[in-house]
């Protein structure tokens, strides 16, 4: 059974304050590792897809890094908009595409 | 494009009662997905449709019912709320040819 486990459930930053969120998976073949980004009131909203261990992606103040069992979404001097939840799923290779998410990790950012 | 769209955004249900949640998209996914995401809790595959005419059971579809009709047009139907039902859902379609999965902005649903 796949399974998804973020780390830690909440996170309380000051302005600029640089940290990372984890994200530890197991699945039967990963085809693709997905970091959504979710504000109250609304769905998530894709943020990358990671496919094979030593991967990266930035976007912004975030990089998204990839290994064989776990994930991290970097988020360097980070602003009151990045005032989220971040979610981390993957998608197993043979499967109809479907998502296994994490819990999430609450993101505050304080002025 | 207005991408995933779902109605409607808020409903209270009494225990026993019946409705459906609309999900219709303009991106010509084939690929669409229902889930539910309970507080605390990552979001769970209720049923998903691989095309027109095809839908499978995910991971939680006991209470629900699917169809697919058109490309467009992916409902979630509820027969017999129950308060475990409780819930905010979300449609989402894509996934296919290293594209993301794209998602409404769910519907937030309680049973009392």
């Amino acid at each position: 059974e796949d399974q998804v486990t973020q780390s830690p459930e909440a996170l309380r930053l000051q302005e600029g304050e640089s940290s990372s969120l984890n994200c530890s998976y197991t699945v039967s073949g990963l085809r693709g590792l997905f970091w959504y980004r979710q504000d109250p009131g609304k769905g998530p909203e894709f943020l990358f897809t990671l496919y094979s261990a030593g991967e990266e992606k930035e976007k912004e103040r975030l990089k998204a890094t990839l290994t064989k069992k776990e994930s991290f979404l970097h988020i360097t001097a980070p602003k009151p908009e990045d005032s989220a939840t971040y979610l981390c799923a993957v998608q197993a290779a043979g499967s109809a595409r479907q998502l296994t998410f994490g819990s999430g990790t609450q993101l505050t950012v304080l002025p | 494009n207005a991408g995933v769209t779902q109605t409607p955004k808020f409903r209270i249900l009494k225990i026993g009662q019946s409705m459906t949640l609309q999900c219709t998209q303009d991106m010509n996914h084939n690929y669409m997905y229902w889930y539910r995401q309970d507080p605390g809790m990552g979001l769970k595959l209720i049923y998903y449709s691989v095309g027109a005419g095809i839908t499978d059971k995910g991971e939680v579809p006991n209470g629900y019912n699917v169809s697919r009709s058109t490309t467009e047009d992916f409902p979630l139907r509820l027969e017999l709320a129950a308060p475990s039902q409780t819930s905010v859902y979300f449609c989402a379609g894509g996934g296919v040819d290293n594209q993301p999965q794209h998602f409404g902005d769910g519907t937030r649903l309680s049973i009392l």
